[in-house]
Parts: structure tokens; C-alpha cells; sequence
């Protein structure tokens, strides 16, 4: 199983783009990466995910490198209610799907 | 429903106590995962249905762990003799296939706490 490293938490101002780091250096060729957030007291909420090529949605921006041994997620304009921990994952199977959550990254966003 | 629902919310059972959590999936989802988060952990894959049939079953830590979803719909986690390494919080998630590139949606959770 392809691991993920992810610093343990992360401050960030208001207004003010979050990057979240996370390296996967033994990622398989047809494994993807994807984010989830947890908000205090709620479930994991997907957030993106990617193969090798960046991607973008409503929520943030995944950008992966070439060689796919690590991303950062982009917050562009973090507010308050983005404070969560946030979690990196390859995953692992395709037949079942399951997700091997680590210990994730804290976010604080401060005013 | 608009989103998984659990039930309920907070358990609190006596050592040695049987506990049911529910898991209300989303209409049509297939694919069904039961997750436990222990405080300050992230979240642990306990087990995986697919409609009715329970294909992974790998992260269940003990046989006082069942889990059933005989109709391919609502499914129900089952504890007994509950101890309190158990306590933590247990989450369902339900997606819509099964594969890469499926979003799992998540319940907010039943924390369950032994005493």
C-alpha cells in the first residue's frame, strides 16, 4: 500500500491561500490521490482527487508533480470554516474502494 | 434521504453490554464501509459491503464485531460483550459504485462510549 506523509498541522490566515503538502513517493502508476477534510464532531468530506494531471473544483485545486511522489491541495481563499483536519490518501483498492485514512494534517485558519 | 444518516448520535453502554449502531446509506448507493475513528486518530476501514453481500470484512478487530446489510440497503454494526478499547467514534459511508474514482459520502458518526 502506497503510504502518504503529511505535516501535522498548519496555520493559515483568513483570505489567504492554504497550501497542504503530502508526499506518496511509492504511488503505483494506476493509484489516484485524493483529499478529504474532517470538520470537528462531523464525517470525512471529499474534497478532490487526481491521477497525474491537475485538477480543479469548486472547493480547491490538486496539483501534482510529474513524477506523482507528491501534491498539494490549494485552498485559494481559506475562511474560517476550512478549519479541519485534512487527509491524503492513495487509494489502495479498486475492487472494494476502502480508504486508508493516516493522521492527516491540522489546519487553523485565523482571522 | 439527502445524506447517510447513523443512529444514533451517542451511545453510552455498560462493560460487557451488546450495542447496534445504524447506518442509513444513500438511496441507490451499492457500496457501504463502516469506518472506527478512534479520539485523535484518523479513521480505521473495519468492513465493505457490496448490495448484501459483505466482501471485506479485514479490518473487524475481533468476532465481537458483526456487521450485516441484509437487504443491500441499511446496514447495522454490531458489538457485543463491549469493552472499553471499543469506545471511539464508528462511521458509515455509502458511494454510488464500486471503483477508483467513486466519492464516498460519510455519515456525521455514532460515538460510542463504554463505561
Amino acid at each position: 500500500d502506497a503510504k502518504t506523509t503529511q505535516p501535522t498541522s498548519m496555520d493559515c490566515a483568513e483570505g489567504r491561500a492554504a497550501n497542504l503538502p503530502c508526499n506518496h513517493s511509492t504511488i503505483s502508476g494506476n493509484e489516484y490521490v485524493y483529499w478529504y477534510r474532517q470538520i470537528h464532531s462531523q464525517g470525512p468530506q471529499y474534497i478532490i482527487h487526481g491521477l497525474k494531471n491537475n485538477e480543479t473544483n469548486e472547493m480547491a485545486s490538486l496539483i501534482i508533480t510529474e513524477d506523482r511522489k507528491s501534491s498539494t491541495l490549494i485552498l485559494p481563499h481559506a475562511t474560517l470554516r476550512d478549519t479541519a483536519v485534512y487527509y491524503c490518501i492513495v487509494r489502495v483498492e479498486y475492487y472494494t474502494g476502502k480508504l486508508i485514512f493516516g493522521q492527516g494534517t491540522t489546519l487553523q485558519v485565523k482571522p | 434521504g439527502a445524506g447517510v444518516s447513523q443512529s444514533p448520535r451517542y451511545k453510552v453502554a455498560k462493560r460487557g453490554q451488546d450495542v447496534a449502531l445504524r447506518c442509513d446509506p444513500i438511496s441507490g448507493h451499492v457500496s457501504l464501509f463502516w469506518y472506527q475513528q478512534a479520539l485523535g486518530q484518523g479513521p480505521e476501514f473495519l468492513t465493505y459491503f457490496q448490495n448484501e453481500a459483505q466482501l471485506d470484512k479485514s479490518g473487524l478487530p475481533s468476532d465481537r464485531f458483526f456487521a450485516e446489510r441484509p437487504e443491500g440497503s441499511v446496514s447495522t454494526l454490531k458489538i457485543q460483550r463491549t469493552q472499553q478499547e471499543d469506545s471511539a467514534v464508528y462511521l458509515c459511508a455509502s458511494s454510488l459504485i464500486q471503483g477508483t474514482n467513486t466519492e464516498a459520502f460519510f455519515g456525521q458518526g455514532t460515538r460510542l462510549t463504554v463505561v
